[in-house]
């Protein structure tokens, strides 16, 4: 199957600072990836699409000025998560549609972030 | 607009037993409905999927579920529980088309525990 490969798989950061995380689709194309965001104990909870060659949709209560989203390339998106603080302290995951479309997301290992 | 509800945030098993982990969907359209596991700190992993065909799925790992539209359920089924199987487990909903294309609405989650 396909794979999606994240990078960082953890973080930590001063309060303050920004992190970027590195979503990849290592053998297919994506042009859409989902990123989604898991506090603990909690489900996912999607955060934004990121779209290649335009700009990111982002959920209602998402902050787009503070997660900063880039589709660089058909296998690559980045997450910035800029000024950060404690509260953004969670486990980040994305997801890319396979080549059968999105009835099949494949999902990456998630990054976790922790802010002091 | 969709979305699901596990019913049971853990459920606890005795290894060879029944696993079974329950949700229930809403949708205005005929719903396309998955299952996920979930190891500690890892990304997630697509069980089995109901894309409209056969109302009975069959999945990894000995896991199946079973859409019944007159009771909203897509419930998810072992029969025989095996260590391993410990994690927890996500009911998802694909929305539908338009700006919600791809986006999943993921259930609260269900902790799978495995007694011995």
């Amino acid at each position: 199957g396909a794979v999606v490969s994240q990078h960082p798989s953890w973080v930590i950061c001063k309060s303050g600072t920004s992190v970027k995380i590195e979503c990849r689709s290592l053998d297919f194309q994506a042009t859409t990836m989902f990123w989604y965001r898991q506090f603990p104990k909690q489900s996912l909870m999607l955060m934004a699409t990121s779209n290649e060659g335009s700009k990111a949709t982002y959920e209602q209560g998402v902050e787009k000025d503070k997660f900063l989203i880039n589709h660089a390339s058909l296998t690559l998106s980045t997450l910035t998560v800029t000024s950060a603080h404690p509260e953004d302290s969670s486990f980040y995951i994305c997801s890319a549609p396979g080549i059968a479309g999105v009835n099949e997301q494949f999902f990456g290992p998630g990054t976790r972030l922790t802010v002091l | 607009a969709q979305s699901v509800t596990q019913l049971g945030s853990h459920v606890s098993v005795s290894e060879g037993a029944l696993v079974l982990l329950r949700c229930n969907y809403s949708s205005s359209v005929p719903p396309y409905l998955f299952w996920y596991v979930q190891y500690p700190n890892q990304g997630l992993q697509l069980l089995l999927k109901y894309t409209s065909a056969a109302t009975l799925v069959k999945g990894i790992n000995g896991f199946e579920a079973e859409f019944k539209k007159s009771e909203t359920s897509f419930h998810l089924t072992k029969p025989s529980a095996h260590m391993s199987d410990a994690a927890e487990y996500f009911c998802a909903v694909l929305r539908g088309g338009g700006t919600s294309y791809g986006k999943l609405t993921f259930g609260q989650g269900t902790i799978l525990t495995v007694h011995p």
